[in-house]
């Protein structure tokens, strides 16, 4: 079965700076990998989404994301953090149903990013 | 395109109660899935349903469960209400495969049982 975790459930970075949320993943099969963001008092939105086309995924409101299969990571970072990304900020990955189990897709437990002016 | 509608957004219950979550899904999109979010647990997923099919189910109790309509829109719900299930119910949905497709997540239901 798959598991994700991600690393710091607060990270505070000031407003112009690198914005770098880690995770790290497990799968006994290539995994699909998703970043979704999540504001107050709405749902998840997605981010950006691996599905093994390219190592380099680019996604909505400047950020990015790395697949790195040699140290089982897929960290986000976004150059410049804006005010507006104060958010949590949610790693997923999931086997497809090649892994089978009734849970196919875990969620990490989650980032608070904090901007600080 | 309209986007995840859930409805009611809030609600409070007492325990023992039972509850009835509404979610209609983006059109065209016929994988339903909902979730359950809470501080200390995160997301944790309740059931799938497909064409009016349950297709996964999470690791949860009996007390917990849904349905689909012929037009995509979902139910779940809740017999027996516990305070422990005081969380924010999403809803999502896809295309056809929540694990590989993008998911489009709803507002949610913000559910409190005294």
């Amino acid at each position: 079965a798959q598991s994700v975790t991600q690393l710091g459930s607060h990270v505070s970075v000031s407003e112009g700076a690198l914005v770098l949320l880690r995770c790290n993943y497990s799968s006994s099969v290539p995994p699909y990998l998703f970043w979704y963001v999540q504001y107050p008092n709405q749902g998840l939105q997605l981010l950006l989404k691996y599905t093994s086309a390219a190592t380099l995924v680019k996604g909505i409101n400047g950020f990015e994301a790395e697949f790195k299969k040699s140290e089982t990571s897929f960290h986000l970072t976004k150059p410049s953090a804006h005010m507006s990304d104060a958010a949590e900020y949610f790693c997923a990955v999931s086997e497809g149903y090649s892994g089978g189990g009734a849970d196919g897709l875990t969620f990490g437990k989650g980032t608070h990013l904090i901007i600080q002016p | 395109k309209a986007g995840v509608t859930q409805t009611p957004r809030y609600l409070i219950k007492t325990r023992g109660q039972q509850v009835t979550l509404s979610c209609s899904p983006i059109s065209g999109h016929r994988s339903v899935s909902w979730y359950q979010q809470t501080p200390g647990q995160g997301l944790q997923f309740l059931f799938e349903y497909f064409s009016e099919t349950q297709r996964n189910k999470g690791n949860f109790p009996g007390r917990f469960s849904g349905r689909q309509f012929s037009n995509s829109r979902s139910e779940m719900n809740v017999s027996t209400l516990e305070l422990g299930d005081s969380a924010l119910y999403l809803c999502a949905s896809s295309y056809a495969d929540r694990l590989t497709d993008t998911q489009y997540f709803g507002p949610g239901t913000r559910l409190t049982v005294l």
